[in-house]
């Protein structure tokens, strides 16, 4: 079955620790998305990219890093410089927008 | 002001009410429209698109008024099961973005 598939489901990170979320997809979708959820909150946008070897910052890049080295692909780095990583982080693709996007189960982040 | 905006309720309703959500959007020449439901914990999923002429998909009708910006989701007869937060989603005009609103949270009670 096609699908997006995050992991892990639930990761927790030192201070000062980076850590990579991973977002993989089978659908051969070509564009992949970061959000964070913070409780009770809407979705933020972190990064997204429309096409392999190119992504854009969203609206809360700082402090996260990606990379688009295949289609498949599209992890999620949380730096150290994110000073309140705690969320609930979930990766979408799209085929285009018309459609709407397929989001993955998420990962719940925490520091500790 | 938010380009997508939703009353974060809950609206706390009995088994078998009829319940209604609006959201209003900023950019009126957005494009596509949407009705997501996420369950408490869990990722979003896709309810349905908005459609102009509007569209009913068995107890939820969704419409869409251009002139007002704003969408609606309609859910009728309403099941214990329908609890959750209802995101109401924007595709931008240069088509390549969705917005996500708040989210309108849905309580069902027996």
């Amino acid at each position: 079955d096609g699908g997006i598939t995050q992991s892990p489901k639930y990761l927790f990170r030192k201070e000062g620790q980076n850590v990579t979320l991973s977002c993989e997809q089978n659908l051969n979708h070509d564009a992949m998305y970061w959000y964070r959820q913070d409780p009770g909150q809407g979705l933020r946008l972190i990064y997204y990219s429309q096409i392999v070897n190119d992504f854009q910052k969203g609206d809360i890049a700082e402090g996260y890093s990606v990379s688009r080295e295949k289609k498949e692909s599209f992890p999620l780095t949380v730096t150290s410089a994110q000073k309140n990583p705690t969320a609930f982080y979930l990766c979408a693709s799209s085929v285009g927008t018309v459609y709407g996007y397929t989001f993955g189960s998420g990962t719940r982040l925490t520091v500790v | 002001r938010k380009e997508v905006e939703q009353d974060p309720g809950p609206f706390n309703v009995p088994e078998g009410a009829t319940v209604a959500f609006n959201c209003t959007y900023s950019n009126s020449a957005s494009q596509s429209f949407f009705w997501y439901r996420q369950d408490c914990r869990k990722e979003p999923k896709l309810l349905m698109s908005v459609y102009s002429s509007g569209n009913e998909d068995g107890r939820f009708t969704a419409q869409l008024n251009r002139a007002s910006q704003y969408i609606s989701l309609l859910i009728r007869d309403s099941k214990l099961s329908d609890s959750a937060t209802y995101l109401c989603v924007v595709r931008n005009n240069a088509g390549n973005m969705l917005t996500f609103g708040g989210g309108t949270r849905l309580m069902v009670k027996p």
